[in-house]
């Protein structure tokens, strides 16, 4: 099947920094999509970006699917920003399932 | 979005039994996954949910250990029977959307004592 992975696999950062977090997939995707999963377990939406590149607030990401790689930036980090943000993909003709990478967990300190 | 709500969202059980979860979704939803999440570890599919038929299992999960019923569009239950304290996990009920983007309920926390 196919492989994801994200890095790094933890990051702390003061309150106000910038991060990149990177997801890197094995095959050809028709589906990505980043979550965050916060303190309490809900996964959240944060973007769905097979390709090209989006912005939602202080939140962007970028995916380059002929290079097989994504790229989750987030800016002006807070503390609520702190959880495990994780990459899924899914492949052509895969009836639309999920395979999700192994997750960044991001620490914001105040 | 879509909306998934998922209940119970949190359960303790003796080993031996089985528990049954629910996951009802919104009508934008038309493809419905059950996934597994155990402590500290990713999210792994268990297997989608077939409206009216059996649902299709990934390697690892079988039907006599996680049977599954989605009897219509927006409704599908998850079982875990026979429960061992191996099976404490969040089990998450997803829905994909006819563009394949998926949205999550918000999980059910299930320890097996």
């Amino acid at each position: 099947g196919i492989q994801v992975e994200q890095s790094p696999p933890d990051l702390i950062l003061q309150e106000g920094a910038n991060s990149t977090l990177r997801c890197n997939f094995s095959d050809s995707v028709n589906n990505l999509q980043w979550f965050h999963q916060n303190p309490w377990g809900q996964l959240i939406n944060l973007f769905y970006i097979p390709s090209g590149t989006k912005q939602n607030g202080r939140l962007s990401a970028t995916t380059v699917a002929t290079e097989r790689y994504s790229l989750l930036y987030i800016s002006s980090s807070q503390t609520t920003d702190s959880g495990v943000y994780f990459c899924a993909v899914g492949k052509a003709g895969s009836a639309r399932q999920l395979t999700f990478g192994s997750g960044t967990q991001l620490t914001v300190l105040p | 979005s879509a909306v998934i709500s998922q209940k119970p969202s949190r359960d303790i059980c003796q080993r031996g039994t089985s528990l049954t979860i629910q996951c009802q979704v919104d009508s934008q939803v038309t493809m419905m996954f059950w996934y597994r999440q155990q402590p500290g570890q990713s999210l792994t599919l268990i297997a989608t949910a077939n409206q009216g038929s059996e649902a299709t299992y990934e390697s690892g999960f079988v039907i006599d250990k996680f049977p599954i019923s989605r009897p219509n569009l927006t409704f599908s239950t998850l079982t875990v029977s026979n429960m061992s304290p191996e099976d404490s996990s969040i089990y998450l009920c997803s829905g994909g959307t006819a563009k394949g983007e998926q949205y999550f309920g918000p999980g059910t926390r299930l320890t097996v004592t």
